[in-house]
């Protein structure tokens, strides 16, 4: 049982390259989120979706942007990545809302942009 | 807007001893509350809820009462195990009070346990 799997794990981009970074949930769940963890700083929420074909920002989502194209999938997207963004990226997904239901996270992917 | 806060640590304990994290918030109307776990290289796990006042949840041997006159959600356990030691994040939810989807965190709680 995968539940949330996020690729790559790691990567390396130089100021004003490009990524995506894909979120894959095999539980049928609805809701979709991305956040960042920095030290110090906790997690903060970037972009979330509420179903398939929808997003919607979330507290810092500038210079992010993000696609739900397929119920189980969630991509992020750094256009023209800055050092700022080095941070780690969790997916998580959940059934319900967040305030009844549990979100499940996957396991992180460590972003550094030089 | 929404705002957790909670000690930040580290907290180093020895083991058996018991554990208190503090966690007060920050919303208007009535949020779910929530405490995560999160092990060495891993993502956030859920550790228990309340979704009401005077609610509380509780796994593993851990517990967390919501107080609303106090607006807290201390997070306790009576005897720590070095398979405790962890990051512990404190979170709510607030759609009820207006608030986007998705969980406001505190910034975490690195536990340490010795043997």
């Amino acid at each position: 049982n995968a539940g949330v799997t996020q690729t790559p794990k790691f990567r390396v981009l130089k100021t004003g390259q490009s990524m995506t970074l894909l979120c894959a949930q095999d539980m049928n769940h609805e809701y979709m989120y991305w956040y960042r963890q920095d030290p110090g700083m906790g997690l903060r929420l970037i972009h979330y979706s509420v179903g398939e074909g929808t997003t919607a920002k979330g507290e810092v989502p500038d210079g992010y942007n993000v696609s739900r194209l397929k119920k189980q999938n969630f991509l992020l997207g750094l256009e023209s990545a800055a050092p700022s963004q080095t941070s780690v990226y969790f997916c998580a997904s959940s059934y319900g809302r967040s305030n009844t239901g549990e979100l499940f996270f996957g396991e992180g992917s460590r972003l550094t942009v030089l | 807007g929404d705002s957790v806060t909670q000690m930040e640590g580290p907290v180093t304990l020895s083991e058996e001893a018991f554990l208190t994290i503090n966690c007060t918030y920050t919303a208007t109307g009535y949020p779910s509350l929530f405490w995560y776990v999160q092990y060495p290289g891993e993502g956030l796990q859920l550790l228990l809820k309340a979704t009401k006042a005077d609610d509380k949840g509780s796994n593993k041997g851990f517990e967390a009462t919501y107080r609303k006159e106090t607006t807290s959600f201390h997070l306790e356990k009576g005897s720590v195990q070095v398979s405790d030691s962890a990051v512990y994040f404190c979170a709510l939810s607030n759609i009820s009070g207006g608030g986007a989807d998705g969980l406001t965190f505190g910034k975490g709680t690195h536990l340490i346990i010795q043997p």
